[in-house]
């Protein structure tokens, strides 16, 4: 039990698109799920956190209208990046909280050009 | 502000040894403790979870809890060259809410 899913697993885009990514629980409801960018060598930097129905709580310095997350549904949550820049290429990661812990997803790598 | 202390490592230790990983953190009304491993390249996958003093086994894990010291650990008995991977060690202030991660634990298992 407690899988989390992401969707795509790889994002190869040009400056300038936006970039939507999938995070999925697949055998439990999350009310909460969580956002987290990870550059290489470098530790795991919580992004936002995103609670169904309502809008995501961000973290210092990361921007909301750059950083578009809905949770539309218990079991769905999504990131877009819009108008996505080189630098924004990182490894993106998401989890769900159940009961106590939280579970990761397998992660999206995003490269943008 | 909340703090999750790791030493970077990396630690390495030889295949068979006990390795040991600790981690300190500065919130006293800290709850849940949490180890999760990361593989290069991977998202990081939970190990075991405490809540209470004291130790808590499972398989070759023992995780460690001391609330005084504020301090929480991880042994990884009869360590594999499989168990070469960044440990992040994880705080909780209450029941819910997002963890506070540390910087993570580099272990090297030589064969």
């Amino acid at each position: 039990g407690a899988v989390v899913s992401q969707h795509p697993s790889w994002v190869i885009c040009k400056s300038g698109t936006s970039v939507k990514i999938e995070c999925r629980s697949l055998d439990f409801q999350a009310t909460t799920m969580f956002w987290y960018r990870q550059f290489p060598k470098q530790s795991l930097m919580l992004m936002a956190t995103s609670n169904e129905g309502s809008k995501a709580t961000y973290e210092q310095g990361v921007e909301k209208d750059k950083f578009l997350i809905n949770h539309a549904s218990l079991t769905l949550s999504t990131l877009t990046v819009t108008s996505a820049h080189p630098e924004d290429s990182s490894f993106y990661i998401c989890s769900a909280g159940v009961s106590e812990t939280q579970y990761f997803g397998p992660g999206t790598r995003l490269l943008v050009l | 502000q909340k703090e999750v202390e790791q030493n970077s490592g990396p630690l390495s230790v030889p295949e068979g040894a006990i390795a040991s990983l600790n981690c300190t953190y500065s919130d006293r009304g800290s709850q849940s403790f949490f180890w999760y491993r990361q593989y290069s390249g991977k998202s990081p996958e939970l190990i075991m979870f405490i809540y209470s003093n004291g130790d808590k086994e499972d398989g070759r894990f023992t995780a460690q809890l001391n609330k005084a010291s504020q301090y929480v650990s991880l042994l990884i008995r009869d360590s594999q060259p499989s168990d070469s991977a960044t440990y992040l060690c994880a705080v909780r202030l209450g029941s819910q809410g997002n963890l506070i991660f540390g910087k993570g634990t580099k272990l090297s298992v030589k064969p």
